[in-house]
């Protein structure tokens, strides 16, 4: 089915360790992005890549960095995990940054518990 | 980062009513709103995009007006069924195109 893709779907991590987390999208979409979503927020932007080849800061960058791969596929990594990035993470891609008509496509979502 | 709102936070409501809730955003430098569905253990599935003053879309019970003057967007829902509920997220965009989201509004209807 096409769509989002993004894997792991849970990870349990010590403080201090290192993750990647995978995306993969194969709508054709140029622009993609990583969000994560804590109890009682609304997703916040991690980090945006408009276009392949590009790499954008969203609201909340400190502790990632991202690799867009090609124009497929978009990642997250961790370098040192902490506590305070326990939370669940979003991948969601879209046709254009400027999303005219068709809003973002979300995948299912990474559960991350940094102990 | 646009500050969006959304009201009410929570929601429960009777099979068969109507319900409706609100998302506010800056009207300065407005580009587009989107609103979506969230249902638990799943992920956000896009309902609208709107980008015009005045703009209104339906898809079958479930329908959104956008004010961009007054820096408002309402989402309808008609006759209420219980897989309506979900939480509801708007996002709204500005000069960057990125959107921010609000925090969702979350809806139980009760059989």
């Amino acid at each position: 089915n096409a769509g989002v893709t993004q894997t792991p779907k849970f990870q349990v991590l010590k403080t201090g360790q290192s993750m990647t987390l995978q995306c993969a999208q194969d709508m054709n979409h140029n622009s993609m992005y990583w969000y994560r979503q804590d109890p009682g927020m609304g997703l916040r932007l991690i980090y945006y890549s408009a276009s392949e080849g590009t790499t954008d800061k969203g609201e909340v960058p400190n502790g990632y960095n991202v690799s867009r791969l090609n124009k497929r596929e978009f990642s997250l990594r961790l370098e040192s995990a902490a506590p305070s990035q326990t939370s669940v993470y979003f991948c969601a891609s879209s046709g254009e940054l400027m999303t005219g008509n068709s809003g973002y496509t979300f995948g299912s979502g990474t559960r991350l518990t940094v102990v | 980062i646009l500050n969006v709102e959304q009201s009410p936070q929570s929601l429960h409501v009777q099979e068969g009513d109507s319900t409706n809730f609100t998302c506010s955003f800056p009207s300065s430098n407005f580009y587009a709103l989107h609103w979506y569905r969230w249902e638990t253990a799943k992920s956000p599935e896009a309902l609208f995009v709107m980008t015009l003053n005045g703009d209104e879309k339906k898809k079958g019970r479930i329908s959104a007006t956008l004010n961009t003057k007054e820096g408002y967007s309402y989402l309808y829902i008609k006759g209420s069924q219980p897989e309506d509920s979900a939480t509801y997220l708007c996002a709204a965009s500005g000069g960057s195109y990125i959107p921010t989201f609000g925090r969702g509004t979350s809806l139980i209807v009760h059989p």
